[in-house]
């Protein structure tokens, strides 16, 4: 069965700090999407980025990085330097298929 | 602006009236997805368009959910006999690439609420 886990339910941290969120996916299939979304408190999912799973290379975009480990079947996401604005519900998903998978999200709180 | 819209915001409904929900994706993208979202939870997979033919839907689609999207642009998802259960956050969104699945683009949403 293709699942997505987020162990972290709730995450607080102090502005400043570094924080990673988890993501572990269960796929048979090969070919395969990974992607991360941000729910900020509008409500409205803003995407951040999309692995497929030929591409194990990590990635960087400003605070934002990605490790992607096939061995383990995870899919971390890790915030430099957190960022008030950075307080939202983040969502790991599965594509595979022709199905979207997500995870049941992990909220970060980012205090001042 | 270009971005995913739906229509109407919030709706609230007494059990068993009928609801339908419209969702315009980007106007060039040719993939559009439903999905509902509950307190808490990840969005759930409904279904997806790839222009108006629907490829794939989800069990959680019950025979009560119908969606159509008649002219491979905007798309409407309809909901009979509402149940308290279907109180839920739906949400749409729009895709571009045929093959490598880009980034969706995801609406405001549309909360419903059964009473």
């Amino acid at each position: 069965a293709q699942k997505v886990t987020q162990a972290q339910t709730e995450i607080s941290v102090v502005e400043k700090e570094d924080v990673t969120l988890d993501c572990v996916y269960e796929t048979r299939d090969t070919t395969y999407y990974l992607f991360w979304y941000k729910q900020p408190p509008s409500g409205e999912l803003v995407f951040l980025i999309r692995r497929n799973s030929f591409d194990e290379q990590n990635e960087i975009s400003g605070r934002y990085s990605w490790n992607f480990q096939k061995s383990t079947s995870s899919f971390n996401f890790t915030i430099t330097a957190s960022q008030v604005v950075d307080s939202a519900v983040y969502f790991c998903a599965l594509y595979y298929g022709q199905n979207f998978v997500f995870g049941p999200g992990t909220r970060l709180s980012v205090l001042p | 602006d270009t971005g995913v819209s739906q229509n109407p915001r919030h709706k609230i409904t007494k059990r068993g009236q009928n609801v339908t929900f419209r969702c315009d994706p980007i106007s060039e993208h040719n993939r559009l997805y439903w999905y509902r979202q509950t307190l808490g939870q990840g969005p759930e997979f409904l279904t997806y368009f790839q222009n108006e033919a629907q490829l794939e839907k989800s069990r959680l689609l019950s025979d009560r959910f119908s969606a159509e999207r008649p002219k491979g642009s905007f798309s409407t998802l309809e909901i009979q006999r509402t149940e308290q259960g279907d109180s839920a956050m739906y949400l749409c969104a729009s895709s571009l690439s045929e093959t490598s699945h880009n980034e969706q683009f995801f609406g405001p949403g549309t909360r419903l609420t059964v009473l």
